[in-house]
């Protein structure tokens, strides 16, 4: 099975830049996205393609790739940003879709 | 205004049947592939099962493959999963889920509120 890996949590101060990562296998060559989930909610798409940002979602959200690590970067960390993040990507040879663990993120 | 409402959970014994269904409406449904995803209660996401825009090709997780099958009602704008042989680890909230493409899976950019199942004796 093919899988990527998150770490399980991360806290930051308010203001300060977070930065999540997901690891994998050839990940360098898949597309990875990004989704928030807040406690009680649905998951909501931050980032897709590795690097874009669907509209509505504040510009201190940024995707980024180098090799097969993908980062999700937020910058100027605000309260609201607390949630659990997920990775995610599609391998073509397992034909599965594939979400990290998820990042815990505290905002203290 | 996009919307996927899940319907059809409960509570179901250990080796018994469920179908869940979830609703579209707010974009041309026949555009799309769709997913499930269930989420354990205090665990993470994981993928169930993908379906092609046309029905016409299916991906499922090692975990349920063989035991649940994903299908489309393209004249209703409408998703199912039917789910079988079901075990106490199946317990989840189950999400449909909208991807931004129409053949393979690629992102999610639509969820439902999802609908709860409970595997218990």
């Amino acid at each position: 099975s093919y899988d990527v890996t998150q770490s399980p949590s991360l806290s930051v101060s308010p203001g300060q830049t977070a930065s999540i990562t997901c690891s994998g296998d050839k990940l360098g060559h898949k597309y990875a996205c990004w989704y928030q989930q807040k406690p009680g909610q649905s998951p909501t798409l931050v980032i897709y393609q590795d690097t874009k940002r669907p509209s509505g979602i504040p510009e201190r959200f940024t995707g980024s790739k180098s090799g097969n690590t993908a980062t999700l970067t937020i910058s100027g960390t605000q309260a609201i940003d607390e949630a659990d993040y997920y990775c995610q990507t599609w391998d073509s040879i397992t034909t599965s879709v594939v979400f990290g663990g998820g990042t815990k993120l505290t905002v203290l | 205004q996009v919307q996927l409402m899940e319907s059809g959970g409960g509570v179901v014994r250990p080796g018994g049947s469920l179908r869940l269904s979830c609703a579209a409406s707010g974009f041309t449904f026949t555009d799309y592939g769709m997913h499930w995803v269930r989420q354990a209660p205090g665990k993470g996401l994981e993928w169930v099962a993908f379906i092609q825009y046309d029905g016409n090709t299916e991906y499922y997780a090692d975990s349920v493959k063989g035991r649940f099958t994903i299908s489309r009602d393209n004249s209703k704008n409408t998703l199912h999963l039917h789910m079988q042989s079901l075990r106490p680890e199946d317990t989840a909230l189950y999400y449909c889920a909208k991807d931004a493409m129409i053949v393979l899976p690629v992102y999610i950019d639509v969820w439902g509120k999802g609908t709860t199942v409970t595997v218990s004796s």
